[in-house]
C-alpha cells in the first residue's frame, strides 16, 4: 500500500500570513493533485503535477512536484478567511486511476 | 449537468439496520468510487468499479457491499450498521481516457450509527 503522509495536520492562521503544506511518501507516483474541501461538500481539484520538478501556481497558491516525484508541497502566499478548508493530496502510480489520499491538512485563516 | 448525486444527505441508523447509499452521475464516466472519510483520516476506498458489471474491493470493504448494473449508477449497501460505520460517505467518479483527470465527488452522505 502506498501511503502519503501530509504535515502539518492543522494549520490556524492570521489573514495575509504565508503557509506551506507537504505531501511525502516512499514511494514514486506518475501524477500527484491537491484538492480543497470546504465543510459539508466533496473536495475539488486544485491542480494535478505530472513531471518532476514541476512548479503550478494558481492565483496565491503555489504547487511543487519533487524531482524525484515522491513529494509535493502547496503554498499560499498572503493567506486569506477564503482559504479556509481541508486540504487534500492524493497520488497516482503508472496508469492506475485508483489514487491514495493523505490524511488531509486542515486550514484556518482568521480575519 | 448535475455531476456526482448522492442521497440522502444525513441518514441515524440503529445498530443492525441495514440501508443503501445512492450514488447517480451524469457525466458518463466509466470508473466510480465510494470513499469514507473519519475526522483526520483522509478518504478511504471502500469500493470501487471501473465499468458497469464490474466492482473490486477496496481498503475498507468490511460490513459494505456495492453493485453497478449501469454507468450512471452506484450504490452502497451497509449490510448490518455498527458504530464504527459512523462516516461521512463520498462517492466519485472519473473518466479513464487520461491519467490527470480530476475525480468528481458528490456532497457526502452523513451517517451516524446508534
Amino acid at each position: 500500500t502506498q501511503l502519503l503522509e501530509q504535515s502539518p495536520q492543522f494549520l490556524s492562521i492570521q489573514e495575509g500570513e504565508n503557509l506551506t503544506v507537504y505531501c511525502n511518501s516512499s514511494s514514486v507516483f506518475s501524477s500527484l493533485q491537491w484538492y480543497r474541501q470546504e465543510p459539508g461538500e466533496g473536495p475539488v481539484l486544485l491542480v494535478t503535477v505530472v513531471t518532476g520538478g514541476e512548479v503550478k501556481k494558481l492565483k496565491r497558491l503555489t504547487f511543487q512536484f519533487g524531482d524525484a516525484r515522491k513529494d509535493s508541497s502547496l503554498h499560499i502566499t498572503a493567506a486569506q478567511p477564503g482559504d479556509t478548508g481541508l486540504y487534500l493530496c492524493a497520488g497516482a502510480s503508472g496508469g492506475s486511476y485508483i489514487p491514495t489520499f493523505g490524511r488531509g491538512t486542515s486550514l484556518i485563516v482568521h480575519p | 449537468n448535475a455531476g456526482v448525486t448522492q442521497t440522502p444527505k444525513f441518514r441515524i441508523l440503529k445498530i443492525g439496520q441495514s440501508m443503501t447509499l445512492q450514488c447517480t452521475q451524469d457525466m458518463n464516466h466509466n470508473y466510480m468510487y465510494w470513499y469514507r472519510q473519519d475526522p483526520g483520516m483522509g478518504l478511504k476506498l471502500i469500493y470501487y468499479s471501473v465499468g458497469a458489471g464490474i466492482t473490486d474491493k477496496g481498503e475498507v470493504p468490511n460490513g459494505y457491499n456495492v453493485s453497478r448494473s449501469t454507468t450512471e449508477d452506484f450504490p452502497l449497501r451497509l449490510l448490518s450498521a455498527a458504530p464504527s460505520q459512523t462516516s461521512v460517505y463520498f462517492c466519485a467518479s472519473i473518466l479513464s481516457d487520461s491519467a490527470f483527470r480530476a475525480l468528481h465527488f458528490g456532497n457526502g452522505t452523513r451517517l451516524t450509527v446508534t
